[in-house]
């Protein structure tokens, strides 16, 4: 079974550029998250669906930052214009989603973001 | 509220020694909790996942953890610590499809 996908794996841009992230989550998984991690600590929550509908972006910086999730399956996370501030690593991450016990998170391996 | 505490930044052990890497979390609803491992540059991994059966649970490469609802920890170890354990180690706790990171504990294993 294929893992999360994310793409690119790395990239490297100028500030004021724009940046685009997508993310194929695993086959039949409903929920789907993107994280933001800073080196050294934890992932912090972007935006989470259930299918196509995003149930959870209070962490979104919406000035800048969007997301989609059309038809429910993969996923794009989108900044523009980037800041130099926004370097980080962005993870992408599935789950089978509804209220099962125990529901796990699969990550991808996450895109490396550099602003210049 | 949802919380999770690690309690140290930092853990240095020596190979073959045992490890301690300590957890506490908060929760109005009976959690679901996970310890995931992320190698430098990789993506994070699931060692193990407590939901409400056994309180000791067993995950990959040696590492177990054990649910103590009147402490609210959930501490993982592992008997002999290996060089190739060396990483960064996060609790989790989750609801409803929320998960709620902690703060990560880095662990060093020393030759």
């Amino acid at each position: 079974e294929a893992g999360v996908v994310q793409s690119p794996r790395y990239k490297i841009i100028e500030k004021k550029q724009p940046v685009a992230f997508w993310c194929n989550p695993i086959s039949g998984h409903n929920t789907l998250y993107w994280y933001l991690q800073n080196l050294g600590q934890g992932p912090e929550l972007l935006i989470r669906y259930e299918n196509e509908e995003a149930v959870d972006d209070s962490q979104l910086p919406k000035d800048r930052f969007s997301a989609e999730r059309l038809k429910g399956v993969d996923s794009t996370l989108k900044i523009q214009p980037a800041e130099l501030g926004d370097s980080a690593v962005y993870l992408c991450a599935s789950s089978p989603g509804g209220t099962v016990e125990g529901n796990e998170q699969f990550f991808g391996p996450g895109t490396r973001l550099t602003v210049l | 509220a949802q919380s999770v505490t690690q309690l140290d930044s930092h853990v240095s052990v020596s190979e073959g020694t045992p490890v301690l890497l300590r957890c506490n979390y908060s929760s109005s609803y009976s959690p679901s909790l996970f310890w995931y491992v992320q190698h430098p540059n990789k993506g994070l991994q699931l060692l193990l996942k407590y939901t409400s059966a056994a309180t000791l649970v067993k995950g990959i490469n040696g590492f177990e953890a054990e649910f103590k609802k009147s402490e609210t920890s959930f501490h993982l170890t592992k008997p002999s610590a290996h060089m190739s354990d060396a990483a960064e180690y996060f609790c989790v706790v989750s609801y409803f499809n929320k998960f709620y990171f902690g703060s990560g504990t880095k662990l060093n294993v020393k030759p």
